[in-house]
């Protein structure tokens, strides 16, 4: 079955520094697409960037980037300095290519706040 | 302007009074779903459709209802609200299937308060 786990709650950090959100998953399937997604303090909930399971390259945009293991089943989101406006709800989904139910698995989200 | 329009953005209603949470996408979008956000439970899916007249249940179907007769309109359909769904809801749509790399897009979201 899908499982995504964030296990950081909640993080806070002061701008400017580093900070890396974790996300790990399970799945049984050879196929499979990663997501992030953000959600500021207005509520909306934003896409960020997706990754499917055969390309495991990093990607970098701009202060963001993103660290694809299969070999440890995670797919982390690092910040790099921070600012306030990065404050935000973060959510790391998992969507199975072959699965019947078609759906898309959220993580609990990790709520990150940057104090200035 | 591509986007997904949920109505209204805040609710209060009382047990057992029939509710509907519009929702429309103007991209043509194949696949709609409904998802509740609930503190410490990430978003869950209450039901999806993969195009017109097809749907299905997501993790927590139990207590609403949904219908596609158009591609673009995906409403939620409270018959009976309870105050256990309470909640943030989003409807989201995407290009096709997600297992098939289509990111969402998300509305901005109704919040629902049940008494």
């Amino acid at each position: 079955a899908q499982k995504v786990t964030q296990a950081q709650t909640e993080i806070s950090v002061v701008e400017k520094e580093d900070v890396t959100l974790d996300c790990v998953y399970e799945t049984r399937d050879t196929t499979y697409y990663l997501f992030w997604y953000k959600q500021p303090p207005s509520g909306e909930l934003v896409f960020l960037i997706r990754r499917n399971s055969f390309d495991e390259q990093n990607e970098i945009s701009g202060r963001y980037s993103w660290n694809f293991q299969k070999s440890t089943s995670s797919f982390n989101f690092t910040i790099t300095a921070s600012q306030v406006v990065d404050s935000a709800v973060y959510f790391c989904a998992l969507s199975e290519r072959y699965s019947s139910a078609s759906k898309i698995i959220f993580g609990s989200g990790t709520r990150l706040s940057i104090r200035p | 302007e591509a986007q997904v329009t949920q109505n209204p953005r805040y609710l209060i209603t009382v047990t057992g009074k029939k509710l509907t949470v519009t929702c429309s996408q103007n991209m043509n979008h194949e696949y709609m779903s409904w998802y509740r956000q609930d503190p410490g439970l990430g978003l869950r899916q209450i039901y999806y459709s993969m195009n017109v007249e097809v749907t299905d249940k997501g993790d927590v179907p139990e207590g609403y209802k949904v219908s596609r007769k158009e591609k673009r309109n995906f409403p939620l359909i409270l018959e009976s609200p309870s105050p256990n769904q309470t909640s943030l809801y989003f409807c989201a749509s995407s290009l096709s299937r997600p297992d098939r790399d289509s990111p969402l897009h998300f509305g901005n979201g109704t919040r629902l308060t049940v008494t």
